[in-house]
């Protein structure tokens, strides 16, 4: 079975401040690729990024940044800077190969930034 | 279109009544997904549609939920006889089809959802 967990229900900090969301995943697949989507208020859930799992490497863009760690399961994000609209719901989700019809989330984390 | 498309974007109703929820996908993609999202809660798959056929339909909740979808593209979630634990809103996606290669690294698009609320 596959499952995603995100242990923090909801973080709320100050503008400006950093903040790291967590992920960690379980799945039996050796092939699976991972994604994080933003659900601003509106309601849509927004694309950020996707990773396989044959590729650790570190990504960065912008103010965002994701670790992929295999040997933890985990696949944390990283807000430097925090923004106002930076606020939503984060989601973590996986799709293993097994499983590949669709994308298994996580509860997501609610994140605050306050001016 | 250019997005995936959910209608009505709010629906109230009483309970025991049928409600009918309908999503357009993304001109071209073969896969359509439901999921539900519960008040704070994350998102719970209910159907994927790999053209007309639904090879997974391992989430719906119980007999009195059902979903088609004709000529590979537009998709109805029908509810029979509500319940209040329905009260949720129902998310649409649509991706390329996961059997490919691009399909299954590519990403789901959703639509806004569709608020059901069962009085």
């Amino acid at each position: 079975a596959q499952k995603v967990t995100q242990a923090q229900t909801e973080i709320s900090v100050v503008e400006k401040e950093d903040v790291t969301l967590d992920c960690v995943y379980e799945t039996r697949d050796t092939t699976y690729y991972l994604f994080w989507y933003k659900q601003p208020p509106s309601g849509e859930l927004v694309f950020l990024i996707r990773r396989n799992s044959f590729d650790e490497q570190n990504e960065i863009s912008g103010r965002y940044s994701w670790n992929f760690q295999k040997s933890t399961s985990s696949f944390n994000f990283t807000i430097t800077a925090s923004q106002v609209v930076d606020s939503a719901v984060y989601f973590c989700a996986l799709r293993g190969i097994q499983g590949a019809q669709k994308l298994v989330f996580g509860q997501g984390t609610r994140l605050t930034i306050n001016p | 279109g250019a997005g995936v498309s959910q209608s009505p974007s709010n629906k109230v109703t009483e309970k025991g009544k049928d409600v009918e929820l309908r999503c357009d996908p993304i001109s071209g993609h073969t896969a359509l997904y439901w999921y539900r999202q519960s008040l704070g809660q994350g998102l719970e798959f209910l159907i994927y549609f790999q053209g007309n056929s639904a090879p997974d339909k391992s989430g719906l909740p119980s007999d009195r939920f059902s979903a088609e979808r004709t000529g590979g593209s537009v998709s109805t979630l029908t509810i029979q006889r509500t319940q209040q634990e329905d009260s949720a809103v129902y998310l649409c996606a649509s991706s390329l089809d996961p059997g490919t290669t691009s399909g299954r690294t590519g990403e789901l698009f959703f639509g806004e959802g569709s608020r059901l609320t069962v009085l």
